[in-house]
C-alpha cells in the first residue's frame, strides 16, 4: 500500500506570496492533518479534516487554510506569506476509525522557503 | 490542556546497546495515546510504537518498547541492539480526544560505531 504522499517537496516563495500544498493519504484513510515544524516552534497543529469537513484546528491564523476532497486528498494553503513561515509541513494521514487513538502517518513533508 | 516533555535534547548510545528515552507528559483526559515516531534528516516522520492509556501492557515493535508508567505518567522509549541507522530525531506524542497530535521537543539519538 502506498503511503501518504505530499507535493511539491521543496517550495520557494517571497513574502506576500501564496502557496498552496497538497497531500495524498494512504487509501482507504479518511482522515487528514496538518502541521507546522519549525526550529524555533517545533511542530504544531494546523488543522485535521474528515470526510470534507474541518473537524479541528489549531492557533494559527487565518492566513492559512485547507480543504479536503471527496477522495480524500487534502490541500492547504497560506496566503501573504510571511518570513516566518519558512518551515517544513507535514501532512499525515490516520482511519480516523476512533478518536483519541488513531495512528497518524506521515508523508515526507514540504519544505517551503519564504524570501 | 496537553503537554509532552522530552528533557534530553541529545543521547549518545554504543552501537549493539540499548537506549532508554524519556519522555512525560500531562493531561486530564482518560482516555489518550501515546506515540513515538523517528525523523531522520529527511524530515519524515516515521510511527514506531503505540500505547494507549487504558492498555496493561506496556507495547513493543520488533527492537522498540515502551515502557508506559501511568501513575507517573511516563512513557519511555527503550531501543535495544542499537543499530547506526537509528541516528535520528525521536519524538513523542500525545493524542486525546481530538483528533490532532501534541509533540514533545525531541531527543536526537546518536549511535557511536
Amino acid at each position: 500500500k502506498a503511503g501518504v504522499t505530499q507535493t511539491p517537496r521543496y517550495l520557494i516563495k517571497t513574502r506576500g506570496q501564496q502557496v498552496t500544498l497538497s497531500c495524498s493519504p494512504i487509501s482507504g484513510h479518511r482522515s487528514v492533518s496538518w502541521y507546522q515544524q519549525t526550529p524555533g516552534q517545533g511542530l504544531q497543529f494546523l488543522f485535521e479534516y474528515f470526510s470534507e469537513t474541518q473537524r479541528n484546528k489549531g492557533n494559527f491564523p487565518g492566513r492559512f487554510s485547507g480543504r479536503q476532497f471527496s477522495n480524500s486528498r487534502s490541500e492547504m494553503n497560506v496566503s501573504t506569506l510571511e518570513l516566518g513561515d519558512s518551515a517544513l509541513y507535514l501532512c499525515a494521514s490516520s482511519l480516523a476509525a476512533a478518536l483519541g487513538t488513531d495512528t497518524q502517518y506521515f508523508g515526507p513533508g514540504t519544505r517551503l522557503t519564504v524570501l | 490542556a496537553q503537554k509532552i516533555t522530552q528533557t534530553q535534547p541529545g543521547m549518545f548510545v554504543q552501537e549493539k546497546e540499548a537506549v532508554t528515552l524519556d519522555c512525560t507528559y500531562d493531561t486530564s483526559d482518560q482516555s489518550y495515546g501515546l506515540f513515538w515516531y523517528k525523523q531522520p534528516s529527511s524530515g519524515e516522520m516515521i510511527f514506531l510504537i503505540y500505547q494507549g492509556s487504558y492498555d496493561e501492557q506496556n507495547a513493543t515493535e520488533g527492537r522498540y518498547s515502551l515502557n508506559f508508567q501511568k501513575a507517573r505518567k511516563s512513557a519511555n522509549l527503550v531501543i535495544s541492539a542499537s543499530q547506526l541507522g537509528d541516528s535520528a530525531m525521536y519524538f513523542c506524542a500525545m493524542i486525546t480526544g481530538a483528533n490532532n497530535l501534541f509533540f514533545g521537543t525531541g531527543t536526537r539519538l546518536t549511535v557511536i560505531p
